[in-house]
């Protein structure tokens, strides 16, 4: 089956500084990629979309210039958190669609979170 | 606008006791349904998917669900449950749309505890 992996899975910062997380389709393109934000006890929020060798479409709240993401190649999209504070920790879950034939098929395969801890 | 209701947001049943966890869409347009399971600290895991044919949908882990459009449903239900089914159960709901962004709409996730 379609696997998408995270790196790293746990990270823990200092306030100030940026992290990047990345995510991967292992066994298949990606066209578009997906990245979550999932607070505790809650529900996937959508942070944004990105797209193979386009600018990310970010959804309404979310701070482009905080959130960075670059979708470089058909299988690597990656989000930066810049100057993380700790309001940012938060468990992020990336996302793929997979595309077989030049058709979009309706199945997004979830990576396994990055649990970020910005002390 | 897609919108995903779980009404419970928590579910304890005795173990090898039957489950439905409930999840209600609203949508414009015609719909493709998930449900998703998540293990503590993991991603999510598709269980099953509704996209078109026949509303009774089988899934993995015995899992099953039931599309009803007239009332705009989509239940997630398992004859007898097993501890290791003891998670978090997202609903969720795409648009699914040829081309764009087919945004996938999640519910707020019902906690499923299995008791021993």
């Amino acid at each position: 089956g379609a696997v998408v992996s995270q790196h790293p899975s746990r990270v823990i910062c200092k306030s100030g500084t940026s992290v990047k997380i990345e995510c991967r389709s292992l066994d298949f393109q990606a066209t578009t990629m997906f990245w979550y934000r999932q607070f505790p006890k809650k529900s996937l929020m959508l942070m944004a979309t990105s797209n193979e060798g386009s600018k990310a479409t970010y959804e309404q709240g979310v701070e482009k210039d905080k959130f960075l993401i670059n979708h470089a190649s058909l299988t690597l999209s990656t989000l930066t958190v810049t100057s993380a504070h700790p309001e940012d920790s938060s468990f992020y879950i990336c996302s793929a669609r997979i595309v077989i034939g030049g058709l979009s098929h309706n199945e997004q395969f979830f990576g396994p979170g990055t649990r970020l801890t910005v002390l | 606008a897609q919108s995903v209701t779980q009404l419970d947001s928590q579910v304890p049943v005795f173990e090898e006791a039957p489950v439905e966890l409930r999840c209600n869409y609203s949508s414009s347009v015609s719909v493709y349904l998930f449900w998703y399971v998540q293990y503590p600290n993991q991603g999510l895991q598709l269980l099953l998917k509704y996209l078109s044919g026949s509303t009774l949908v089988k899934g993995i882990n015995g899992f099953e669900a039931e599309f009803n459009k007239s009332q705009t449903s989509f239940h997630l239900r398992k004859p007898s449950v097993h501890i290791s089914d003891t998670a978090e159960y997202f609903c969720a709901v795409s648009d699914g749309y040829s081309g764009g962004y087919q945004k996938v709409t999640f519910g707020t996730g019902t906690k499923l505890q299995v008791i021993p």
